[in-house]
C-alpha cells in the first residue's frame, strides 16, 4: 500500500461540473502539495499547505491533519483543467508522490 | 523569468550508452532533486542535493550518476547500468530543505531507450 493514495484514478466530467479529487496518506508529514502536469509532462505546483485551506483562482485545497486526508476541488471545471493531478506529501527530507488522478473534462 | 530548464525535451539513446540529462535553475535554490516517472506508477526519487559539491542517493539509485559543481546545476547521467533506462525524468528544485519549502519542477525530459 502506498504511503500516498488518490482517488479517484481517473475522472470524466462535463465542463461546469464541480470536480474533487481525493488524497490519503498514512505517514506523519509536515506539508502536502498539489501538482499539476499536462500532458507535455511539466508540472506545476498549485498549492503548498500544512493546514486549513488555500483557494487560487477556481481552486480550493484543503487539509485535515488528523484524519490524514486533503482534497483538491476546482470549481466550474473547463476543458483546459483537463490534466493528472498528484498530490505529494514532504516527510523528513523526502517528498512522496500519490499516483495522480487523470482529469479530463469533456466541452 | 526564474525557472528550471530542463533539455532536451525528448532523447532517443542507443542501448549501452551513457546519456546526461541536464538541469539549470536560476532560482538560487540550494536544493536539487531528480526523479523519474513510469507509467501508472508516482515520481520516485533517484538523486538529490541540498548543496553544492554533496548529494544523496534516493530510492532508485542504482544505475544512475549525478553532480553539482555548481549552485544552479545538477545533471544526471543515465549509465548503461541502468536496466530500464526508458522513463520521462524529471528535475525540481526547492529553496532550503524539501520540509515546508514550496518544489519547483522543470518540464521534463523524456529518454527513450533502443
Amino acid at each position: 500500500k502506498n504511503e500516498v493514495e488518490q482517488s479517484p484514478q481517473n475522472l470524466t466530467a462535463q465542463e461546469g461540473e464541480f470536480i474533487t479529487i481525493n488524497c490519503s496518506y498514512s505517514v506523519g508529514i509536515s506539508a502536502l502539495h498539489w501538482l499539476q502536469q499536462h500532458p507535455g509532462g511539466g508540472i506545476v505546483s498549485l498549492f503548498m499547505l500544512s493546514s486549513g485551506k488555500k483557494k487560487h483562482g477556481r481552486l480550493i485545497a484543503t487539509i485535515n491533519i488528523q484524519e490524514k486526508h486533503s482534497s483538491l476541488h476546482i470549481t466550474a471545471s473547463h476543458p483546459r483543467d483537463s490534466a493528472v493531478y498528484i498530490c505529494a506529501a514532504n516527510r523528513d527530507d523526502k517528498i512522496i508522490f500519490g499516483k495522480g488522478t487523470r482529469l479530463h473534462i469533456l466541452p | 523569468d526564474g525557472g528550471i530548464t530542463q533539455s532536451p525535451k525528448y532523447l532517443f539513446r542507443k542501448e549501452g550508452q551513457n546519456v546526461t540529462l541536464s538541469c539549470e535553475q536560476n532560482l538560487n535554490h540550494d536544493a536539487m532533486y531528480w526523479y523519474r516517472q513510469d507509467p501508472g506508477q508516482g515520481l520516485r526519487l533517484i538523486y538529490y542535493s541540498q548543496i553544492v559539491n554533496d548529494f544523496q542517493k534516493g530510492d532508485i539509485a542504482e544505475g544512475y550518476s549525478v553532480s553539482r559543481e555548481k549552485k544552479e546545476s545538477f545533471p544526471l547521467t543515465v549509465t548503461s547500468a541502468q536496466k530500464n533506462p526508458t522513463a520521462f525524468y524529471l528535475c525540481a528544485s526547492s529553496v532550503g530543505q524539501v520540509m515546508n519549502t514550496e518544489a519547483f519542477f522543470g518540464q521534463g525530459t523524456r529518454l527513450t531507450v533502443v
